[in-house]
């Protein structure tokens, strides 16, 4: 069956770069996202990449794609206090529709002043 | 402002005691879906909802009602909670057939069955 599977913690110094890892099982997911929880807070979309994409960029986040290795993972460049959350990798599987997001278990990031 | 508002926040109750927890969004989306997240479990889905009147099971759908009357409704009913549903609960809502299909999600009902 699908799964996404993600570490669950990660702990970094401020101003050091995060990279949080994923893998995926099902290879015809056409776009994967990350998400991220604030303390006391829902999801948030945090960015997305759609499937014939190796790599994207939005300012302090970088998305890397590897379809071969079914590996997805999420870099925060500078990462401040702020970025402190839980981030959830999620794909939505073939023959799913596309509300039907399979989250991983989310990484919990621990920023460290 | 575009959001999805979950009613209540946190909710304290005894076990058997029927309960119900809204959901609501307000930016005409057709997909509503209720998740729960337990520590170390992540996300599971409970029931979703394609449209009006269309609803379907989830990964965990055992114990849980819900109905689509109107589209911006989304209503989780507990008929007979037991303590192994208290968790926190998430309602998300998002278009169907778009682009990527952003979920919105409301901020969480914290419900405890002793």
């Amino acid at each position: 069956g699908e799964d996404v599977e993600q570490s669950l913690f990660l702990s970094v110094r401020e101003g050091d770069s995060s990279v949080i890892n994923c893998t995926y099982t099902d290879s015809s997911s056409t776009y994967l996202y990350w998400y991220k929880q604030e303390p006391g807070a829902g999801l948030q979309l945090l960015t997305y990449i759609f499937s014939n994409m190796d790599m994207k960029q939005d300012q302090r986040l970088t998305v890397l794609l590897n379809k071969k290795d079914k590996h997805l993972s999420l870099r925060i460049a500078d990462t401040q206090t702020g970025d402190s959350a839980i981030y959830f990798c999620a794909e939505i599987p073939y023959g799913g529709s596309q509300g039907n997001l399979i989250f991983g278990k989310g990484t919990k990031l621990s920023v460290k002043p | 402002e575009a959001q999805v508002t979950q009613n209540p926040r946190y909710l304290i109750t005894v076990t058997g005691k029927k309960l119900t927890v809204t959901c609501s969004q307000n930016m005409n989306h057709e997909y509503m879906s209720w998740y729960r997240q337990d520590p170390g479990l992540g996300l599971r889905q409970i029931y979703y909802s394609m449209n009006v009147e269309v609803t379907d099971k989830g990964d965990v759908p055992e114990g849980y009602k819900v109905s689509r009357k109107e589209k911006r409704n989304f209503p989780l009913i507990l008929e007979s909670p037991s303590p192994n549903q208290t968790s926190l609960y998430f309602c998300a809502s998002s278009f169907l057939g778009g682009d990527y299909n952003e979920q919105f999600f409301g901020p969480g009902t914290r419900l405890t069955v002793l």
